[in-house]
């Protein structure tokens, strides 16, 4: 079954602009995570939150949490074309099998 | 080095045949996925393995049957090939506890003509 749940599905910016996604998910969450997937590529995991933490950094990239309203986002400050790919947001509901599911991703264009 | 490898990349067969995907990670991780990715990209777990357990099966057609010779590999062999299985099938490793990210494979794309 889907838990997350990205918003927008597409986005289009241009180089230099940050750009943000959302992803709200459905049931409690062990952690959080995103990934990228650039076309034809598998997913590279990018950062990892946990339910008891609110804010986290790397690099560029800044992903908060919000257990209340079940819901994270994802930004993204000065962008590059490089950075055009789909980001999925993916949930660890916890349980005795460490089990992702993810979301139906956002596709971020970066326009030069 | 590959962290995890598939093969083969792309594989077109005509319906009713059986193929086989393989999976192998160097990355010493207990725990290794299969997972489907639709034409809308929506990405669905089919199988887990954990150091060659099987522990996650999801409501996968038993045309689908997944072996683990040891906890390298995961391979994926599909029986009597229907083209709803055309898909991008994505295998993943990850250590066992749920600290750490998973890496994936770069992908089979199948496509049953």
């Amino acid at each position: 079954s889907q838990q997350g749940e990205e918003d927008p599905q597409a986005l289009s910016i241009q180089e230099g602009e940050n750009a943000t996604m959302n992803c709200s998910y459905k049931t409690s969450i062990n952690n959080l995570q995103w990934y990228r997937q650039n076309s034809g590529r598998g997913l590279v995991h990018l950062i990892l939150i946990r339910s008891n933490e609110r804010e986290k950094h790397s690099g560029r990239l800044r992903v908060t949490l919000d257990t209340s309203k079940k819901s994270s986002s994802l930004l993204i400050t000065a962008s590059r074309a490089a950075d055009t790919a789909s980001y999925f947001c993916a949930t660890d509901s916890g349980g005795s099998n460490y089990k992702l599911t993810f979301g139906k991703g956002t596709l971020l264009t970066v326009n030069p | 080095d590959t962290a995890v490898s598939q093969t083969p990349k792309y594989l077109v067969t005509q319906m009713g045949n059986d193929k086989s995907i393989k999976c192998e990670q160097n990355l010493g991780h207990d725990t290794m996925y299969w997972y489907k990715q639709d034409s809308k990209k929506f990405l669905k777990i089919m199988f887990s393995y954990n150091n060659k357990e099987l522990i996650i099966n999801e409501t996968v057609p038993n045309r689908f049957s997944p072996k683990s010779p040891d906890k390298a590999h995961l391979n994926l062999h599909i029986n009597s090939l229907e083209l709803g299985d055309s898909a991008v099938y994505f295998c993943a490793s990850s250590p066992q506890d749920s600290r750490h990210g998973y890496t994936f494979g770069s992908g089979t794309r199948l496509t049953v003509v």
